[in-house]
């Protein structure tokens, strides 16, 4: 199984932009037919699906965040990266790069914590 | 957007014995994409079961997934002290892949 690793600010100001990076070690981020994902999970609450990459490039958001949300991937440099534009406190949370089948999260990165506040 | 409720929120036992987790769908999960996944305090969450039985790579065959359709149960036979934790279903056939809101499986 692959390990994946999420970095990125922990810290961002209300409005602006939140950017994470996940890099893909013990494989490449090419190969397999895997989707590239990710989710998040505020402090104490439950799991949500953000959307997700193929190596191709084509994408998926939950409908919730989709007018918010870009995931784009570098096979390069075997990372994929999430941005998510006019956060809000609400936005605070843990964030997870995965990879796995469908929407599904078969590995996980171990997250990074978000916090949106000024 | 297919809504997944758990049952019960939080079930209370003793190591050894035997746990029954709940999952029930508002619609029919596309076939049987549900998967279970187990959250420890601090961690990631860890992928147990898919496709509703299907146990994944590394998982002990104590944990066992059945159902179909809207009904789904995640059994584990006799509980290990590591086993208490927060245990949540996903349904992965369709967007948004839906979690339940989790079961936590605490020691009595």
């Amino acid at each position: 199984q692959v390990q994946l690793q999420e970095s990125g600010p922990g810290l961002v100001k209300p409005s602006q932009t939140l950017s994470l990076t996940c890099t893909v070690s013990g494989g490449s981020i090419s190969s397999g037919s895997y989707y590239w994902s990710w989710f998040r999970q505020p402090a104490g609450k439950g799991l949500e699906w953000i959307g997700r990459v193929y190596t191709s490039g084509s994408t998926n958001y939950n409908p919730s965040l989709k007018s918010r949300v870009t995931i784009s991937v570098d096979t390069s440099k075997n990372q994929f990266s999430l941005r998510l534009s006019s956060v809000t406190a609400s936005d605070t949370a843990m964030y997870y790069c995965c990879s796995g089948y469908y929407y599904r999260g078969d590995s996980w990165g171990q997250g990074t914590l978000v916090t949106v506040s000024s | 957007e297919s809504v997944l409720t758990q049952s019960p929120g939080t079930l209370s036992l003793s190591p050894g014995e035997r746990a029954t987790l709940s999952c029930r769908a508002s619609q029919s999960v596309s076939s049987s994409y549900l998967a279970w996944y187990q959250q420890k305090a601090g961690q990631a969450p860890r992928l147990l079961i898919y496709g509703a039985s299907s146990r994944a790579t590394g998982i002990p065959d104590r944990f066992s997934g059945s159902g179909s359709g809207t009904d789904f149960t995640l059994t584990i036979s006799r509980l290990e002290p590591e086993d208490f934790a927060v245990y949540y279903c996903q349904q992965y056939g369709s967007s948004p892949g839906t979690f339940g809101q989790g079961t936590k499986v605490e020691i009595k």
